[in-house]
């Protein structure tokens, strides 16, 4: 089976620019979670999604921050506009809704200069 | 105080005998917590779950929950050198339900052939 995917998994961009990261979680899996992870703040849960609806989003550091989850199968995470300080490793995962074990995906890594 | 705790490491274990890595969470309310492995340039992977007091055992793996005293480790019993790599503490609040995971900032483990 497949596991999450995540696109890209590189990202390189310019301070400003607009960035736009993919997930897909596992099949028949309900829960989705976006986590940040960085050397000096570690793995950090930015937002999370039980049957596509926003439970939590106090982890999103700012209103440049968006994410989106418009179907079973699909979210995106949005930084617009970008700042070199959001540099670090995106990482989405899901579960199965009441179970709390999360898979992770590939993860995006985000550069911006 | 950290959410939740454990010893950055690097912990240097020969090959063959007991690695031994410890975390300890603040919240009492915790009610799930996992064990994942992170090699370098990876996405976390789950390796245990415990959810009651005391040792799960899963092949070569042992997890520990002692809830009065906040504290959960985790036991490598004939430590492989495809063991090294930086293990994750995280902790669920939730009894139920799907909630994001608070993540320790990892011990580095390191076997010795």
């Amino acid at each position: 089976d497949a596991g999450v995917i995540q696109s890209p998994r590189h990202e390189v961009t310019e301070m400003g620019q607009e960035v736009t990261l993919r997930c897909k979680p596992i099949s028949g899996h309900n829960s989705l979670f976006w986590y940040r992870q960085t050397m000096m703040r570690g793995l950090e849960l930015l937002i999370y999604f039980n049957n596509n609806v926003p439970i939590d989003d106090s982890g999103m550091p700012e209103d440049r921050f968006s994410a989106k989850m418009p179907n079973a199968s699909f979210s995106t995470l949005k930084i617009q506009p970008s700042e070199p300080r959001d540099s670090a490793v995106y990482f989405c995962a899901s579960s199965l809704f009441g179970l709390h074990e999360q898979y992770f995906g590939p993860g995006t890594r985000l550069t911006v200069t | 105080q950290k959410e939740v705790e454990q010893n950055s490491g690097p912990l240097s274990v020969p090959e063959g005998a007991i690695a031994s890595l410890n975390c300890t969470y603040s919240d009492r309310g915790s009610q799930s917590f996992f064990w994942y492995r992170q090699y370098s340039g990876k996405s976390p992977e789950l390796i245990m779950s415990i959810y009651s007091n005391g040792d799960k055992e899963d092949g070569r793996f042992t997890a520990q929950l002692n809830k009065a005293s906040q504290y959960v480790s985790l036991l490598i019993r004939d430590s492989q050198p495809s063991d090294s790599a930086t293990y994750l503490c995280a902790v669920n609040k939730s009894g139920g339900g799907a909630d994001g995971l608070t993540f320790g900032k990892g011990t580095h483990l390191i076997i010795q052939p």
